[in-house]
């Protein structure tokens, strides 16, 4: 089965600019994640969609950060506008149950 | 609250040694436990799960975990280390048949040197 897509692989913008990255999960998993990972740390949950809805948004920092799932299939993330410490690996993930989950390659976004 | 500790920033390992990285847990009800690497400028990949049944696991590339429940750890392990293993690992637990999301913890880097 192809596995999660996610694009671009990097990005790199000047703070205060706004950026948008994509994720394509593995058809029929209905729950999607949106992680940060912060160099020398571990994966972080933004954002966790059950088909087009939120499940789990807390550590999202909304006052920046929006993402949508509009069709329950493929996601967006947007940081608007981004800030230097929003340099990261954003990671996109699905599952189809609690005791499986699949990692996309990742987007690193170099904030200067 | 879920949570999950990774002790050690780093372990050093030299090839052919056995090597084990620590994880401990928190989680009430059920836990569901996962170690996932990570190679540079990679995603993760799964290694292995603990649902339920054997509390010892065996995953790819000869990995293994033991879930010990008193302790709380899900200890990783491999008999005999190559220089290919070294990359970022990280241990996850979910809990068991709730909506809750997967918490990681911070990582380990394992270095195998020749």
């Amino acid at each position: 089965e192809a596995g999660v897509a996610q694009s671009p692989r990097y990005k790199i913008i000047e703070k205060r600019q706004s950026v948008a990255f994509w994720c394509n999960p593995i058809s029929g998993h209905a729950t999607l994640y949106w992680y940060q990972q912060i160099l020398g740390q571990g994966p972080k949950l933004l954002i966790q969609f059950q088909n087009n809805g939120v499940v789990d948004d807390s550590q999202l920092p909304k006052d920046r950060f929006s993402a949508e799932r509009l069709k329950g299939v493929d996601s967006t993330l947007k940081i608007q506008p981004a800030k230097l410490e929003d340099s990261a690996v954003y990671l996109c993930a699905s599952s189809l149950t609690q005791d499986g989950y699949t990692f996309g390659s990742g987007t690193r976004l170099t904030v200067v | 609250a879920q949570s999950v500790a990774q002790p050690e920033d780093q372990v050093n390992v030299a090839e052919g040694n056995p090597l084990t990285v620590k994880c401990t847990y928190s989680v009430s009800g059920n836990p569901y436990l996962f170690w996932y690497v990570q190679y540079p400028n990679r995603g993760l990949q799964f290694l292995l799960k603990y649902i339920t049944g054997d509390n010892l696991v065996k995953g790819s590339y000869g990995f293994e975990a033991e879930f010990n429940k008193s302790q709380t750890s899900f200890h990783l392990k491999k008999p005999s280390a190559l220089v290919s293993d070294s990359a970022l690992y990280f241990c996850a637990v979910v809990r068991g048949g709730s909506a809750s999301k997967i918490i990681f913890g911070s990582g380990t880097r394992l270095s195998i040197r020749p």
